[in-house]
């Protein structure tokens, strides 16, 4: 199985501070066949289903504002958010979706200083 | 829009059976795979398993392989989530969602396993 090591565990902010996530995984996730990343990141509020963000590495989804940022490749991986708004404060999970059985990272809090 | 729609969820005892199903609506439903995916009340997410579009293949996680069954019904745009043999560790919130990249989540059902 592939395990995803996501840092830090919490982390404290102020709005308008950049705030970065890490996510590092045991295998590449990298494709050989397409040169894609097969990496997400979510975001998950109290008493809420968690929200897909960015999915292969770098590809923002749709509606979601272009302070997220993805990037990396092969097997470590960084999620930033620039200009952090009150509204961002939630949990973040990256996940694996290159091989079954996926796998997420821990969660990162993200909390207002 | 697409929704989905978790229930099933209750209190069951350990070594005790436990059904969930998932109506979808807001998508061709026989089109897609479909996922389950827990979260424990540490809050860490796990993935269940999925299944195909026709239900004929079917993937689970190891920690619940040979408990858990994976089945869906097009007729009625429904996945379902047999539970067997449950142990406290799966007391979890169970969601269903649609892949590739579980762009949409239900609101999840509650399972706990408890005597």
């Amino acid at each position: 199985d592939i395990v995803m090591t996501q840092s830090p565990f919490s982390l404290a902010v102020s709005e308008g501070e950049m705030v970065t996530i890490n996510c590092k995984s045991s295998q590449s996730l990298l494709s050989s066949g397409n040169q894609k990343n097969y990496l997400a990141w979510y975001q998950q509020k109290p008493g809420q289903s968690p929200k897909l963000l960015i999915y292969y590495a770098s590809t923002r989804q749709s509606g979601v504002p272009d302070r997220f940022i993805g990037s990396g490749s092969g097997t470590d991986f960084t999620l930033t958010i620039s200009d952090v708004q009150a509204e961002d404060l939630a949990d973040y999970y990256c996940l694996q979706h290159y091989s079954s059985p996926y796998t997420f990272g821990a969660g990162t809090k993200l909390e207002l200083k | 829009e697409v929704q989905l729609v978790e229930s099933g969820g209750s209190l069951v005892q350990p070594g005790g059976s436990l059904k969930l199903s998932c109506v979808a609506s807001g998508f061709t439903f026989s089109n897609y795979w479909m996922d389950w995916v827990r979260q424990t009340p540490g809050k860490s997410l796990e993935w269940i398993g999925e299944i195909n579009t026709d239900g004929s293949k079917t993937n689970y996680a190891p920690s619940i392989k040979d408990r858990f069954t994976i089945s869906r019904d097009n007729a009625k745009s429904t996945l379902y989530l047999q539970m067997s043999n449950v142990k406290s560790d799966d007391t979890a919130i169970y969601y269903c969602t649609r892949p590739r990249w579980f762009a949409y989540w239900g609101q999840g059902t509650l399972v706990t396993v408890s005597s």
